[in-house]
């Protein structure tokens, strides 16, 4: 089945640690994105990438880091520096179809917790 | 800056009603916009997607619609069912082709 795989599931991360939250997608999807996704507020943009070995920051990307190596894949690291990690983190392919539009489609998410 | 607003935050209602869920924002120049539904600790499920030269997308029950020009889309679900409850969330795609978001409508249909 075609779609977006995001491990792992839940992830628990010490004080002080970097964590990198994997996401891979079979779509042939140009572009990838990291959102974080707070209770009740909307989804917030931390990076993007539009093609391979290209990224670009967000509206939050601090405390944050990519790479997009290959087209299938584009890891998230939360680094010690992001002072509030805990969250609900969502990654996301789309491609651009003429007559169609640009879709977005999502992965089923990572919940990252501090402990 | 882009800005959307979905109305009401929450809805509860019986089994079986129509119901409209409301979408605005700011900056009419979109490129298109998708209605999503997210499920409790789930990612996104797309339902819909209109672009911007299109009034109206249909999927089943469900139907969106836009005004472009007035800054509103709003997803009509007909019939609704305890399985429709979940989180309705709004995303135009600005000219940048990124998606705006709004908060979310929280839906709960009782049985």
């Amino acid at each position: 089945d075609g779609g977006i795989t995001q491990s792992p599931k839940y992830l628990f991360r010490k004080e002080g640690q970097n964590v990198t939250l994997s996401c891979e997608q079979n779509l042939n999807h140009d572009a990838m994105y990291w959102y974080r996704q707070d209770p009740g507020q909307g989804l917030r943009l931390i990076y993007y990438s539009q093609i391979v070995n290209d990224f670009q920051k967000g509206d939050i990307a601090e405390g944050y880091s990519v790479s997009r190596e290959k087209k299938e894949s584009f890891p998230l690291t939360v680094t010690s520096a992001q002072k509030n990690p805990t969250a609900f983190y969502l990654c996301a392919s789309s491609i651009q179809v003429a007559g169609t539009g640009t879709e977005a489609f999502f992965g089923q998410g990572t919940r990252l917790t501090v402990v | 800056k882009q800005e959307v607003t979905q109305i009401p935050a929450a809805l509860s209602v019986p089994e079986g009603e129509n119901l409209v869920l409301n979408c605005s924002f700011t900056d009419s120049a979109i490129y298109n916009l998708q209605w999503f539904r997210q499920d409790p600790g789930k990612g996104l499920t797309s339902l819909l997607l209109i672009q911007s030269s299109q009034r109206e997308q249909t999927s089943g029950r469900l139907n969106a619609s836009l005004d472009k020009s007035s800054g509103r889309s709003t997803l009509y679900i007909a019939a609704s069912q305890p399985g429709d409850s979940a989180t309705y969330l709004c995303a135009p795609m600005d000219s940048n082709y990124q998606l705006i978001w709004g908060a979310g409508t929280k839906l709960i249909i009782k049985p």
